[in-house]
């Protein structure tokens, strides 16, 4: 079945510090890729996405590019603050009849100052 | 409300008992999932409601879980006879429409001893 592999947290850098977060999935076709975002206290919020091979999500300074030759959607951000602390989802769709989400794991970022 | 609501936002039961979780969507929504993340795994696909039908149901663990959505409204989840390993966080999340960016609840912490 789809699954979606994330880079295990947790993740602690300094203000100011380039931040990577892996993303691999499998899947059967061509997905909609997604970061979502959870910060402290709050509900699970979309932070980007990509619809086909090759288009870049960009949020907030984040962006991910839908790498289809390796199966991937890296989370990227040049430099980090300590407001970007949170638990950060990969996940994928099929859509078109086939709502349902299939998340990773999730991975801790606290960003220190 | 401007969010997805879901009460209780914490629920201790004994081994046995029944449950029912809520969660009011986001008015004029028409799209609602239900996930859960038990501990250090990512979130898991439960059941869709497309206004008050379930075209995907496919996620429901065993028999003991139940689903309703009364219109394009409140939707509860039953667990009847709860066991330990029912213990997770129950994420609601609705969209305006299917294929539309996903608002999550935030969540109910349900520990059955």
């Amino acid at each position: 079945g789809d699954s979606v592999t994330q880079m295990e947290g947790p993740v602690t850098l300094s203000e100011e510090a380039f931040l990577t977060i892996n993303c691999t999935y499998t899947a059967t076709g061509y997905p909609s890729l997604f970061w979502y975002v959870q910060y402290p206290g709050e509900g699970l919020q979309l932070l980007l996405k990509a619809t086909k091979a090759d288009d870049k999500g960009s949020n907030k300074g984040f962006e991910a590019t839908y790498r289809k030759e390796t199966t991937s959607f890296h989370l990227e951000k040049g430099s980090v603050q300590v407001s970007d602390s949170a638990v950060y989802f990969c996940a994928l769709t099929f859509g078109f009849g086939n709502e349902k989400l299939t998340f990773g794991t999730g991975t801790r970022l606290t960003i220190i100052p | 409300g401007a969010g997805v609501s879901q009460s209780p936002s914490n629920k201790v039961t004994e081994k046995g008992k029944d449950v029912e979780l809520r969660c009011d969507p986001i008015s004029g929504h028409t799209a609602l999932y239900w996930y859960r993340q038990r501990l250090g795994q990512g979130l898991e696909f439960l059941i869709y409601f497309q206004g008050n039908s379930a075209p995907d149901k496919s996620g429901l663990p065993s028999d003991r879980f139940s689903a309703e959505r009364t219109g394009e409204s409140v939707s509860t989840l039953t667990i009847q006879r709860t066991q330990q390993e029912d213990s997770a966080v129950y994420l609601c999340a609705s969209s305006l429409k299917t294929g539309s960016p996903l608002h999550f609840g935030n969540g109910t912490r349900l520990t059955v001893t």
